[in-house]
């Protein structure tokens, strides 16, 4: 079975450069989730969305960033203009959201961005 | 107060000893409850999900959960160096199907 596939893995750019991360989800997953890892901050959850539909952006830290989700297959991340504080990597996760109960995420195998 | 706290460790220990990693949550109302396992450049990896109070056994790992302490637990026996990775506890509140992450314990398994 397919996971979650993220592209793309390495990332090298400029600072001002637009940068655009891009994530497919499970299929029959409806939760998306992007985080951002870091040696200084640890995992930290930047947006997810149930259904296509943003639920919490709370940890998208400034407005140089943005997410999208236009179908259930297919997500985004943006950041315009790229500093070199946003050097990391960046995971997308999927969870499915049953009845009744809650499933684990499963992470795909995350970009690496460095920031020049 | 973080909704998930873990000891960042380093934890070491040696090879066949139980490792035992600790976690704890502030939400009352969480659900689901999971360990991910994450090697050095990779991503996390599950583990374990635990849903109800008791112990669940999976191989070497055991994951036992007390929500009237608000406490989660992994025990790994017989570790093996190939076990020395970062454990991340996550913990999930429904309806939100919201997670949230320990910063994680880096355990390191002597030969």
């Amino acid at each position: 079975d397919a996971g979650v596939i993220q592209s793309p893995r390495h990332e090298v750019t400029e600072m001002g450069q637009e940068v655009t991360l891009r994530c497919k989800p499970i299929s029959g997953h409806n939760s998306l989730f992007w985080y951002r890892q870091t040696m200084m901050r640890g995992l930290e959850l930047l947006i997810y969305f149930n259904n296509n539909v943003p639920i919490d952006d709370s940890g998208m830290p400034e407005d140089r960033f943005s997410a999208k989700m236009p179908n259930a297959s297919f997500s985004t991340l943006k950041i315009q203009p790229s500093e070199p504080r946003d050097s990391a990597v960046y995971f997308c996760a999927s969870s499915s959201k049953p009845r009744g109960g809650n499933q684990p995420q499963h992470f795909g195998d995350g970009t690496r961005l460095s920031i020049l | 107060q973080k909704e998930v706290e873990q000891n960042s460790g380093p934890l070491s220990v040696p090879e066949g000893a139980i490792a035992s990693l600790n976690c704890t949550y502030s939400d009352r109302g969480s659900q689901s409850f999971f360990w991910y396992r994450q090697y050095s450049g990779k991503s996390p990896e599950l583990i374990m999900s635990i849903y109800s109070n008791g112990d669940k056994e999976d191989g070497r790992f055991t994951a036992q959960l007390n929500k009237a302490s608000q406490y989660v637990s992994l025990l790994i026996r017989d570790s093996q160096p190939s076990d020395s990775a970062t454990y991340l506890c996550a913990v999930n509140n429904s309806p939100g199907n919201q997670f949230y992450f320990g910063t994680g314990t880096s355990l390191t398994v002597i030969p």
